[in-house]
C-alpha cells in the first residue's frame, strides 16, 4: 500500500519566517499530489495542487511547493509566514490506480506562527 | 456556490444511539466519500461511493454504515455509536473519482462525541 509521509508533526515560526513543510510518498507510478490546509475549526482547504507539467506550482495565499519525481517528494513552502497561517497542513497524492487506495493523505502538520 | 455540506456540524450522543450524518453535494460529483480525522492519524477513509447504489468499504469501516440512493447524498450511519468512534468525520466528493486529474472537495466536518 502507498504511504505519505509528513516529517514535521508540529512546527512553530516566528512571523515573517521562512517555511518548508516535507512531504514523501511511497507510489512509483503516476500520481497527483495535492496540498490541504485546516484552519482552526474549519474544513480543509485546498491550497495547490500538482496534476503535470511545470513541477514548481503556485498555489494561494502565497504558497507553492515543488514536485521532485526522483526523491518522491512535493514539499510546500512559503517565504514569508505570517499569523495568519497557522493551521493544519496536510499533503494527499492520489495515484492511478483509482479506488479507495487511491487518495492517501499524510497525518498532518500543526504550523503556529507567533506574532 | 458549489459545496459539499454536512449536517450536523456538532454532536453529542450516548452510546448504542444510533444517529445518521447527512451529507450533500450541488456539483452533479459521481464519487463521495467519508473520512474521519484523528489526532496524530490524519485522515483515514471510511467509506466511498464511486456512483449511485455503489458503496465500497475504505481503510476503517467497522461500525460504520453509508448509503447512496440519490447522487448527491451520501449518509454516513451509525447503527450503535461507541466512544472509540468520537472524531471530526469530514464527506468529500469529486467529478469521477480519485484517479488522476481529480480534485477532492470537503466539507466543513462534523464534530462527534459518543459519551
Amino acid at each position: 500500500a502507498q504511504s505519505v509521509s509528513q516529517h514535521n508533526h508540529h512546527v512553530i515560526l516566528s512571523e515573517a519566517a521562512s517555511l518548508e513543510l516535507g512531504c514523501n510518498y511511497s507510489y512509483g507510478g503516476t500520481v497527483n499530489l495535492f496540498w490541504y490546509v485546516q484552519y482552526p475549526g474549519q474544513h480543509l482547504q485546498l491550497l495547490l495542487k500538482y496534476f503535470s507539467g511545470d513541477p514548481l506550482v503556485k498555489g494561494i495565499k502565497g504558497f507553492e511547493a515543488e514536485f521532485i519525481k526522483s526523491k518522491f517528494s512535493f514539499n510546500l513552502r512559503k517565504p514569508s509566514v505570517q499569523w495568519s497561517d497557522t493551521a493544519e497542513y496536510f499533503c494527499a497524492v492520489l495515484n492511478s490506480g483509482g479506488g479507495a487506495d487511491g487518495l492517501t493523505f499524510g497525518k498532518g502538520t500543526h504550523l503556529i506562527i507567533q506574532p | 456556490e458549489a459545496q459539499v455540506t454536512q449536517n450536523p456540524r456538532y454532536l453529542i450522543t450516548v452510546t448504542g444511539k444510533k444517529l445518521t450524518v447527512t451529507c450533500s453535494q450541488n456539483m452533479n460529483h459521481e464519487y463521495m466519500s467519508w473520512y474521519r480525522q484523528d489526532p496524530g492519524l490524519g485522515l483515514r477513509q471510511i467509506y466511498y461511493s464511486m456512483n449511485v447504489e455503489v458503496t465500497d468499504k475504505g481503510d476503517v469501516p467497522e461500525g460504520y454504515k453509508v448509503s447512496r440512493k440519490e447522487k448527491r447524498n451520501f449518509p454516513l450511519i451509525l447503527e450503535s455509536p461507541s466512544p472509540n468512534q468520537t472524531s471530526l468525520y469530514f464527506c468529500a466528493s469529486s467529478l469521477t473519482g480519485t484517479g488522476i486529474g481529480n480534485t477532492i472537495y470537503f466539507g466543513e466536518g462534523s464534530w462527534l462525541t459518543v459519551v
